[in-house]
C-alpha cells in the first residue's frame, strides 16, 4: 500500500507569500491520479487540483501542482487570507484499488 | 450543482453497527461515477473508507474491509455505509463523496456527520 508524506506538517508564512507544499509517495504514483483537497476549519474538504496539475473548477490560478513519481507540490503563488488551513494530497492505487490521503500540512499565519 | 447530505444516527454503541445514508441531488447515480466514504476522527486526518459505482462494484480499504459494507439504491438516488462491531476509534466525521471515474479524485462533497461511540 502506498503512504503518501507531506511536509512540512506545518507552515508559517504570511499574506501575500509563496507557499510550497510537498507530498512525497512511498512508491510510484501515477500522475492522473494525484489530487490535492484545502480543508478549512468545519468544513468538508474542497477539491483543488487533480491529475497532479489540473485545477478544479473556480479555483484561483495562484493555485498550482507540479510533480511526478514519487515527489509532488502544491504552490500558492501569492497567499491570500482565506489560504490559511490545512492542506491534503490524495492518491489511486489500482492493486489493490485503494485511495489514500496524506496527513495533512497546515497552512498557519505568521 | 451536485449537493450530497449524509443522514444517520449521532450516537452508536460500542459493538454495534454503524449505519449512514447518503442522498445524492443534482445528479443521477445511475449516470455513472463512483460514491465513496471518507471519515475524519477529530483533530485528525482523512482515511477512505469505500467507493461504489452505478453498477453497485465496490471497494473498500483494506484495514477496514471485515466491518464495512456499501450498497447503492438507484431508485432513490442514494448510497449507504454499513460500519459493523464500532468501538470508540471509529468516532469521525463522516463524509460522503462523488468520485471522478476517470482522475479518481472526490470532485463534490457532503457536509459532513459526527458520529460518536459511546455507551
Amino acid at each position: 500500500e502506498i503512504v503518501l508524506t507531506q511536509s512540512p506538517g506545518t507552515l508559517s508564512l504570511s499574506p501575500g507569500e509563496r507557499a510550497t507544499l510537498s507530498c512525497r509517495a512511498s512508491q510510484s504514483v501515477s500522475s492522473s491520479y494525484l489530487a490535492w483537497y484545502q480543508q478549512k476549519p468545519g468544513q468538508a474538504p474542497r477539491l483543488l487540483i487533480y491529475g497532479a496539475s489540473s485545477r478544479a473548477t473556480g479555483i484561483p490560478d495562484r493555485f498550482s501542482g507540479s510533480g511526478s513519481g514519487t515527489d509532488f507540490t502544491l504552490t500558492i503563488s501569492r497567499l491570500e487570507p482565506e489560504d490559511f488551513a490545512v492542506y491534503y494530497c490524495q492518491q489511486y492505487g489500482s492493486s489493490p484499488p485503494v485511495y489514500t490521503f496524506g496527513q495533512g500540512t497546515k497552512l498557519e499565519i505568521k | 450543482q451536485v449537493q450530497l447530505q449524509e443522514s444517520g444516527p449521532g450516537l452508536v454503541k460500542p459493538s454495534e453497527t454503524l449505519s449512514l445514508t447518503c442522498a445524492v441531488s443534482g445528479y443521477s447515480i445511475s449516470s455513472g461515477y463512483s460514491w465513496g466514504w471518507i471519515r475524519q476522527p477529530p483533530g485528525k486526518g482523512l482515511e477512505w473508507i469505500a467507493n461504489i459505482n452505478h453498477s453497485g462494484s465496490t471497494s473498500y480499504n483494506p484495514s477496514l474491509k471485515s466491518r464495512v459494507t456499501i450498497s447503492v439504491d438507484t431508485s432513490k438516488n442514494q448510497f449507504s455505509l454499513k460500519l459493523s462491531s464500532v468501538t470508540a476509534a471509529d468516532t469521525a466525521v463522516y463524509y460522503c463523496a462523488r468520485c471522478n471515474w476517470n482522475y479518481r479524485h472526490f470532485d463534490f462533497w457532503g457536509q459532513g456527520t459526527l458520529v460518536t461511540v459511546s455507551s
